[in-house]
């Protein structure tokens, strides 16, 4: 069965803290996102990966970073941590090429104090 | 543009009842129209998706109805159970991207 992995179902940081979120997938697959879900506003695309150590800038990757230093390893950065950054995120992966199917891990609920 | 209008936020139906989410986009750049499904405490799963060289795509009690001249999509759920209940996100992906511009999402409760 496929699986996208995050280390942390629940996370508590301080402002200016930078945060690492992980996200580990065992299907071989050559795209890993990252979004971010808030209430009302839906999935928000922060940053996108389609090959090791590639990546490309989604609709809000401000105050982001991201590593993919491993095809199955995709981490998402927070340099300094805000409480507007006090969210849902959420890992996705999918096969390489357009309109495939995303598979999703659970999510990491991150609160900036 | 860039974005998917989705209604309504959220919806209450009666067991047996028809729930109806729709979606209205305006970029005619998107060539794919996916539905996914998010259950409490998990990530999202694809239910169903069309592509706008059709009208109409039925998975077992799932429909998406699309109409390209409006630019609008829906999807019915016919005979809704109370395990339906969850939250539906309309989405969509422009040509020839790895992107896809999501909904602001319908959270469905179904009565039993």
């Amino acid at each position: 069965d496929v699986k996208v992995t995050q280390s942390s179902r629940y996370l508590v940081k301080r402002t200016g803290e930078k945060v690492f979120l992980e996200c580990v997938q065992d299907m071989d697959h050559e795209n890993m996102f990252w979004y971010r879900q808030d209430p009302g506003l839906g999935l928000r695309l922060i940053y996108f990966s389609y090959d090791v150590k590639m990546k490309e800038k989604g609709d809000i990757p401000e105050g982001y970073s991201v590593s993919r230093e491993k095809k199955e390893r995709f981490s998402l950065i927070l340099e300094s941590a805000s409480t507007n950054q006090t969210s849902m995120y959420l890992c996705a992966s999918s096969l390489i090429g357009f309109n495939e199917k995303l598979f999703f891990g659970s999510g990491t609920q991150l609160s900036v104090l | 543009q860039q974005q998917v209008k989705q209604s309504p936020q959220s919806l209450i139906v009666q067991k047996g009842g028809i729930s109806i989410i729709n979606c209205a986009y305006e970029n005619t750049a998107f060539d794919y129209f996916p539905w996914y499904q998010q259950f409490p405490g998990k990530g999202p799963a694809l239910l169903i998706a069309i592509r706008p060289d059709v009208s109409e795509k039925k998975e077992g009690r799932f429909t998406i109805s699309f109409n390209k001249s409006a630019k609008q999509f829906s999807l019915h759920i016919m005979d809704s159970q109370p395990g339906d209940s969850a939250t539906y996100f309309c989405a969509a992906s422009p040509s020839g991207t790895y992107k896809y511009i999501f909904g602001t999402g319908t959270r469905l409760k179904v009565l039993a």
